[in-house]
């Protein structure tokens, strides 16, 4: 079983609609979650951060936490064409270890215009 | 505030070679991690300093090093190049533990 498990994608979307992004880790022991947009040839940027059990709303995106269930999601209401882009899950705390954060392989959004 | 600074940009090597990249984290952020973007593999850990400590490590051969100054700079080392070792190498930093990881805009890597 891998560390950190997402869809690859592609995830295509019309422009307006709401985008749902997953993803699975292996560790119940993991203390903190993290979402990173990368644009093709660029390097990945912070999006969300979530530490607690529950939704964590930031303008358009909302990621939400479920440690019971091993699992975090992100959504894009309203998405744009500029949203186009692989979307990274990263976690944190495996085998007990601070920061070291393990990436999964990224879904990738194509937002239809 | 300046962000995660790496150099080269760019690097061209041949098998057998060894290269050193460089990475300087934002100002106060004493935590460097460094990892390896291939398109099979995604993006896969590397190393993370602290305090001019490795404290974390990740399943690479003994060929990948590197190593923190007291300033929290941070160079990593790859001896006898191979093919495979054509990658996109990221550096990040991050403020306390747990924090995000803040990237710099990485080190593309060509091996022929």
């Amino acid at each position: 079983q891998k560390e950190v498990e997402q869809n690859s994608g592609p995830l295509s979307v019309p422009e307006g609609a709401i985008a749902s992004l997953n993803c699975t880790y292996s560790d119940r022991g993991s203390q903190s979650f993290f979402w990173y947009r990368q644009y093709s040839g660029k390097s990945p940027e912070l999006i969300m951060s979530i530490y607690s059990n529950g939704d964590k709303e930031d303008g358009r995106f909302t990621a939400q936490l479920n440690k019971a269930s091993q699992y975090v999601s992100l959504l894009i209401r309203d998405s744009q064409p500029s949203d186009s882009a692989t979307y990274l899950c990263a976690v944190n705390g495996f085998g007990g270890a601070t920061n070291k954060l393990i990436f999964g392989t990224g879904t990738l959004l194509a937002v239809q215009p | 505030k300046a962000g995660v600074t790496q150099t080269p940009r760019y690097l061209i090597k041949t098998r057998g070679q060894q290269v050193t990249l460089s990475c300087s984290p934002i100002s106060g952020h004493r935590s460097v991690s460094w990892y390896q973007q291939t398109p099979g593999q995604g993006l896969q850990f590397l190393f993370e300093y602290f305090s001019e400590t490795q404290r974390n490590k990740g399943n690479f051969p003994g060929r990948f090093s590197g190593r923190q100054f007291s300033n929290s700079r941070s160079e990593m080392n790859v001896s006898t190049l191979e093919l495979g070792d054509s990658a996109l190498y990221l550096c990040a930093s991050s403020l306390v533990e747990n924090s995000p990881l803040h990237f710099g805009n990485g080190t593309r890597l060509t091996v022929t």
